[in-house]
């Protein structure tokens, strides 16, 4: 069975500050790995990940992924109030009958404080 | 422009009602997926459906059936309402060859 778990469940930081968000995954099949900030309800995409090593970079987000050591890191700089939000982590199945399905992880809360 | 829509966004009824969630895309997408979500827990695939005529159920075990009858409409729907199916649900959906989804704003679900 498919896991995603991801840490810390909840973080607090004060603007400015930057925060790393973790997910470990376990996949038979891994296809890729996504990243969705959520806010009040529609998960919205960040990134996606298929290759290890390579960052993938939008202003002030970055996400890297290792693909030998099962995780992902997303990192967010100079944090706003906007940022506030649950950042989930999914991963994607490349077999069979699970093709193309996501398994998400828990999500972590940041609130961000001005 | 397109976009995913669901509604309603809240749903208060009492037990044993029907009740049927719409959702709908305007992007052309094949694949279509409903989600169930309740606080600080993880997304659960309920159901999902590679195309018109196609609907499988997902990894969590739910009494709730689907339909897609036409591409861009994936409803729903709960015979009996139960309080154990309070709930957040979410629609997305995605390209063939995709698993990049787009997600609708929700339905919560509260029942009495």
């Amino acid at each position: 069975e498919d896991k995603v778990v991801q840490s810390p469940l909840s973080l607090v930081v004060h603007e400015g500050d930057t925060v790393t968000l973790n997910c470990s995954y376990e996949v038979t099949n891994f296809r890729s790995l996504l990243w969705y900030k959520q806010e009040k309800k529609a998960p919205t995409f960040l990134f996606m990940l298929t290759s290890s090593g390579i960052e993938k970079k939008s202003g002030r987000l970055s996400s890297i992924l290792d693909k030998k050591e099962l995780f992902s890191i997303l990192n967010i700089t100079a944090t706003q109030t906007g940022d506030s939000a649950i950042y989930l982590c999914a991963v994607a199945n490349a077999g069979g009958t699970s093709y193309g399905k996501l398994t998400f992880g828990q999500g972590t809360i940041l609130t961000v404080h001005p | 422009e397109a976009d995913i829509y669901q509604t309603p966004r809240y749903l208060v009824i009492g037990t044993g009602k029907k009740i049927t969630l719409e959702c709908s895309q305007t992007m052309g997408h094949d694949k279509m997926y409903w989600y169930q979500q309740d606080p600080g827990m993880e997304l659960h695939l309920i159901h999902y459906s590679y195309g018109v005529n196609s609907t499988e159920k997902g990894d969590l075990s739910s009494e709730s059936t689907v339909s897609r009858i036409r591409t861009e409409h994936f409803p729903l729907t709960l015979e009996s309402a139960r309080p154990s199916h309070t709930s957040q649900y979410l629609c997305a959906s995605s390209e063939s060859y995709d698993e990049k989804l787009f997600f609708g704003s929700g339905t919560q679900l509260s029942v009495l």
